[in-house]
Formats: C-alpha cells, sequence, structure tokens
C-alpha cells in the first residue's frame, strides 16, 4: 500500500519557471490538501480538495493553482516560480468522518534561484 | 479553530516518559484536540486524537483536563527515534480534511 506518493522529491527552479508538483494517493480518500513547510517553521495550507472537482483555498494561495479532476490525484502548479516560494511541500490524504485523520507524503524540496 | 499553545522545546531521558503540554484555553464544545509529529522533515505523523475523554493507543496517551483547556501528549517510554516536533492541534470534524498548524513543540531525547 503507497499510501500517498509526490513526485518529484527534489526540484530546481528558475525564477519564472513554472511546474507541477504530483501528489497521488490510494486509499480512496476524499480529502486532499497541500501545505509548504518554510526552514524552521511549521507546515502552512495551500490549498486543499473535499472532493473531485472540488477545491478551495488555504492559507498562504498566492502563486499556486491546483485542481482535482480524480479521487486519486491533487497536482500542485506554481504559476511562475518565485525566490519565496523555495520550500519544502508536503501533501496529505484523509478520509471523510469524524477521525480525519491526515496521512502525509514525503514531500518535495523545491528551491527557486 | 481555537488557537493552541505549546513549549518551544523541551528534553527527555530515553526510557522515561514524556509529558507534552498544550494549552487551548479558547476550545469550543466541539473541537477535538489532534496531535501529530515530524520527525526531522519527513511528513507529519498522525499520532492520536480525543474530544473529551482520555485516549490511548500503540503510541502514546492523551490526557485531556475535565474543562477542556488543556491536555498533555504522554509517550510512556521515550526513544531516542521520539525526537521530533510534535504538534497539538485543535479542531472541529468540519468535513474538509485541512488542519492549521501551529509552532510545536520540539523534543529532544538524549540518551
Amino acid at each position: 500500500n503507497a499510501g500517498v506518493t509526490q513526485t518529484p522529491k527534489f526540484q530546481v527552479l528558475k525564477t519564472g519557471q513554472s511546474m507541477t508538483l504530483q501528489c497521488a494517493q490510494d486509499m480512496n480518500h476524499e480529502y486532499m490538501s497541500w501545505y509548504r513547510q518554510d526552514p524552521g517553521m511549521g507546515l502552512r495550507l495551500i490549498h486543499y480538495s473535499v472532493g473531485a472537482g472540488i477545491t478551495d483555498q488555504g492559507e498562504v494561495p498566492n502563486g499556486y493553482n491546483v485542481s482535482r479532476s480524480t479521487t486519486e490525484d491533487f497536482p500542485l502548479r506554481l504559476l511562475s516560480a518565485a525566490p519565496s516560494q523555495t520550500s519544502v511541500y508536503f501533501c496529505a490524504s484523509s478520509s471523510r468522518g469524524v477521525n480525519e485523520k491526515l496521512f502525509f507524503g514525503s514531500g518535495t524540496q523545491l528551491s527557486v534561484l | 479553530d481555537a488557537k493552541t499553545t505549546q513549549p518551544p522545546s523541551m528534553d527527555c531521558a530515553e526510557g522515561r516518559a514524556a509529558n507534552l503540554p498544550c494549552n487551548h484555553s479558547t476550545i469550543s464544545g466541539n473541537e477535538y484536540v489532534y496531535w501529530y509529529r515530524q520527525i526531522h522533515s519527513q511528513g507529519p505523523q498522525y499520532i492520536i486524537h480525543g474530544l473529551k475523554n482520555n485516549e490511548t493507543n500503540e503510541m502514546a496517551s492523551l490526557i485531556i483536563t475535565e474543562d477542556r483547556k488543556s491536555s498533555t501528549l504522554i509517550l510512556p517510554h521515550a526513544t531516542l527515534r521520539d525526537t521530533a516536533v510534535y504538534y497539538c492541534i485543535v479542531r472541529v470534524s468540519s468535513n474538509t480534511g485541512k488542519l492549521i498548524f501551529g509552532q510545536g513543540t520540539t523534543l529532544q531525547v538524549k540518551p
């Protein structure tokens, strides 16, 4: 059981480039979310989704775009990368219900030069 | 979601119990207390959660005060592998799957 899979693990971009961080889960979870973590800081919510076709903004959505065309996948797009987006990005999923335990991927370390 | 307050860091001797406090004095009646931990930049890992009653699982115990304004996560026999940042999060069952993280407590388990 793979759980939550994020690709790539590492990425270096130049300012202005665009890219997509991939996230897939095989647990049939309805909820998925993206977080970023800057050095020495806690996680901050970027975007989240409660099901296919439904997304919403979190705490720090600017500069990022998401879509949820399937239950399994929740890609995060950087439209025009900036140095301020250098961070570690985590994807998470959880099932519906009172427990709502989140399962996290192993992260993508992104550097924008 | 209610705000939480945790000490920024704590030490614990290996083999001893680690008691991590969390203050959530503005908690509402329908808000749960969740604990996650993050080991050295890995993805956070769920530990335990509770509403009113004390809870125990294979990883830890959660003690919630009667007035629910504070709680304590207990790792009964801390090991070096328990060195991590521990996050206390208070939230309703919001049917969104989102969490708002604070700064957490860095627990250092020492030999």
